[in-house]
């Protein structure tokens, strides 16, 4: 079995500051994804990535970047970080080259915005 | 576009008594339904995928049905335990290639004795 490590667990930043987090994968998967989980709606879709440094746009991209430097591992940057923001950004990876198998996820990092 | 709806909020059902949260999804492609459940200071698992020919997927007890006529895939389990208290996802996804999964709001399960 493998596992998904997503670093820092919790993350506590400042008004516009620049924040990283950082997943990590040993299942071998090609294709990684950064969620953003919040009350009541749901898992909604940051970036993902289909190979190493291929990246493409979910729907709440905006605000975000993100690095796929290597097949293994796969980063997100919150550019400004937004004043009593509260998240949790769950890091997955799926061995599909179609999106029709299961994600494997993270523990989670939880952001807060002070 | 593709879209997820479950039971909204919170489900509290006292132990031993059914379990059924429902999650209707619209797609304009042949759609392939998951639900994955989230303990408490875990990560999301996959509980149950829908499988393409008619099996009814089980797991841990709960089970689920695709019906394609009225687009849901309500998850099921004769008995709540005080251990599936949980977070619950419904996901959609398509045979498309567009590497996307869609998922619903959540629905919290609390199973009380």
């Amino acid at each position: 079995g493998g596992i998904i490590t997503q670093t820092p667990k919790f993350l506590i930043g400042q008004e516009g500051q620049k924040l990283t987090l950082k997943c990590q994968q040993n299942f071998n998967h090609d294709t990684m994804y950064w969620y953003r989980q919040d009350s009541g709606k749901g898992l909604r879709l940051i970036y993902y990535s289909i190979t190493e440094n291929d990246l493409q746009k979910g729907d709440l991209s905006e605000g975000y970047d993100a690095s796929r430097e290597k097949k293994s591992s796969f980063s997100l940057t919150v550019t400004s970080a937004q004043k009593n923001e509260m998240a949790v950004f769950l890091c997955a990876s799926s061995i599909e080259v179609t999106n029709t198998g299961q994600l494997y996820f993270g523990e989670g990092s939880k952001l807060t915005v002070l | 576009g593709d879209s997820v709806t479950q039971t909204e909020g919170l489900v509290t059902l006292t132990e031993g008594l059914p379990v059924m949260l429902n999650c209707t999804y619209q797609s304009t492609y042949s759609p392939f339904l998951f639900w994955y459940v989230q303990h408490l200071n875990e990560a999301p698992k996959l509980l149950l995928k829908s499988f393409t020919d008619n099996k009814r997927p089980e797991h841990q007890g709960f089970h689920a049905t695709l019906h394609k006529s009225s687009s849901s895939f309500h998850l099921q389990k004769s008995s709540a335990q005080l251990s599936d208290s949980a977070l619950y996802y419904c996901a959609l996804s398509d045979d498309t290639g567009n590497y996307k999964y869609v998922f619903g709001a959540g629905t919290r399960l609390k199973v009380i004795a």
